[in-house]
């Protein structure tokens, strides 16, 4: 049981526009920033967004995230066939002291 | 660019010990906390341990305290994991991090007998 909450699937056609939630608690995304991974099993898991909302040079303007209150989104605009892969939310969680992952969603591009 | 490749994983028995190893170039190691984190067959991923620049201060996952150790060597830009009394439920892809942001490719550790 993950202590951030993720749907466990997601799915789209190209061209659509999907999101993705991560629910936490005070300790962990209401006192802490929220990043979002996208990871193909076998490869290095790749940052999409940190602190929120920020991208690393390097990621479309199709991914973006949003945080309010003890939640967090991903979205991505523009489905590509490639966006298919595992997305993973993640937060400091202070009462923890550690890092915390939400369970991962499998995104199927139809 | 930010290279991080891991090594050291392999086939152990239960109780028995490993140590990871990750060799980090491209920045300048001793500015970054560093991670180590896993993911289990058919599982997501896991943050196992961090450690401070300076190794001031270290963090641990509650399944790993006082059976795995962090360390890391400014001066050889390296990061270790030691892994002692290991378990079947350790089995894992073993991934090194630069904070949260970079990602190696990982390292295999199976516990078996």
């Amino acid at each position: 049981q993950s202590v951030l909450t993720q749907p466990p699937s997601a799915s789209g056609t190209p061209g659509q526009r999907v999101t993705i939630s991560c629910s936490g608690s005070n300790s962990n995304i209401g006192s802490n920033t929220v990043n979002w991974y996208q990871h193909l099993r076998g490869t290095a898991p790749k940052l999409l967004i940190y602190s929120n909302n920020q991208r690393p040079s390097g990621v479309p303007d199709r991914f973006s995230g949003s945080k309010s209150g003890t939640s967090a989104s991903l979205a991505i605009s523009g489905l590509q066939s490639e966006d298919e892969a595992d997305y993973y939310c993640a937060a400091w969680d202070d009462s923890l002291k550690g890092w915390v992952f939400g369970g991962g969603t499998k995104l199927t591009v139809l | 660019e930010v290279q991080l490749v891991e090594s050291g994983g392999g086939l152990v028995q239960p109780g028995g010990s490993l140590r990871l190893s990750c060799a980090a170039s491209g920045f300048t190691f001793s500015s970054y906390w560093m991670t180590w984190a896993r993911q289990a067959p058919g599982k997501g991923l896991e943050w196992v341990a961090n450690i401070k620049q300076d190794d001031s201060e270290i963090y641990y996952v509650d399944s790993v305290k006082g059976r795995f150790t962090i360390s890391r060597d400014n001066a050889k830009n390296s990061l270790f994991l030691q892994m002692d009394s290991l378990r079947a439920e350790d089995t894992a892809v073993y991934y090194c991090a630069r904070g949260m942001h970079v990602w190696g490719r990982g390292t295999t550790v199976t516990v078996s007998s």
